[in-house]
């Protein structure tokens, strides 16, 4: 069964630093490219940064481009996304997502579960 | 940057069909990908590429995309479809991933 597990959400203060992690398996994870996806409460679906299979390929959304860093380890079968200089407005339910069919472009599919990051004092 | 526009809510009658509009310029250039999602739970892919469904998505669900439009159409409807609904696309020209702001879709 292919499944993603996120984990590292928290609680965490406006300035500081969380790393989420993504596990993949079921599948064979170094030949897909991933993504994260956030939601803020009540809010709808923001793209938040993307990564080909290799690793060699990264794009960020503007809101978090130079805060966050994508990066996996196709040895552990992981995704990461290291958070920095976190922000109110970055608490939201944080998804990992497989791609399928574009180089980027594609589709996401399947999701993990998501993990909840909360900045708050 | 690309931005993609959905109606707030579609409401439905059980059995009618409906109609999820996603609106962006020239989208009919991109693939759209539609996504379901119940409250609590994680979006769930429901057609890819404008108009593929996914295996174990009942026929139901259709897409199509053309000019400025792509749209989800849902037949039959039933009140498990109830849920809030997503186009996505790839923007090239930023490459950043887009999606449009959600549609709530109501069974009555």
């Amino acid at each position: 069964e292919v499944q993603l597990v996120e984990s590292g959400g928290g609680l965490v203060q406006p300035g500081g630093s969380l790393r989420l992690s993504c596990a993949a398996s079921g599948f064979t994870f170094s030949s897909y490219e991933m993504n994260w996806v956030r939601q803020a409460p009540g809010k709808g679906l923001e793209w938040v940064s993307y990564i080909s299979s290799s690793g060699s390929t990264i794009y960020y959304a503007d809101s978090v481009k130079g805060r966050f860093t994508i990066s996996r380890d196709n040895a552990k079968n992981s995704l990461y996304l290291q958070m920095n200089s976190l922000r109110a407005e970055d608490t939201a339910v944080y998804y990992c997502a497989r791609e399928r069919g574009g180089s980027p472009g594609g589709w996401f599919d399947p999701w993990g579960q998501g993990t909840l990051v909360t900045v708050s004092s | 940057s690309y931005v993609l526009t959905q109606p707030p809510s579609v409401s439905v009658a059980p059995g009618q069909t409906a109609r999820i509009t996603c609106g962006g310029n020239n989208i009919g250039s991109k693939s759209v990908h539609w996504y379901q999602q119940k409250p609590g739970q994680a979006p769930v892919l429901v057609v890819y590429d404008d108009s593929d469904r996914p295996s174990g998505i009942p026929e139901r669900f259709s897409g199509s995309n053309s000019g400025n439009t792509a749209t989800l159409t849902i037949s039959r409807v039933e009140a498990g479809d109830e849920a809030d609904y997503y186009c996505q696309v790839w923007d090239s020209s930023s490459d950043h991933g887009v999606f449009g702001g959600g549609t709530k879709l109501t069974v009555l």
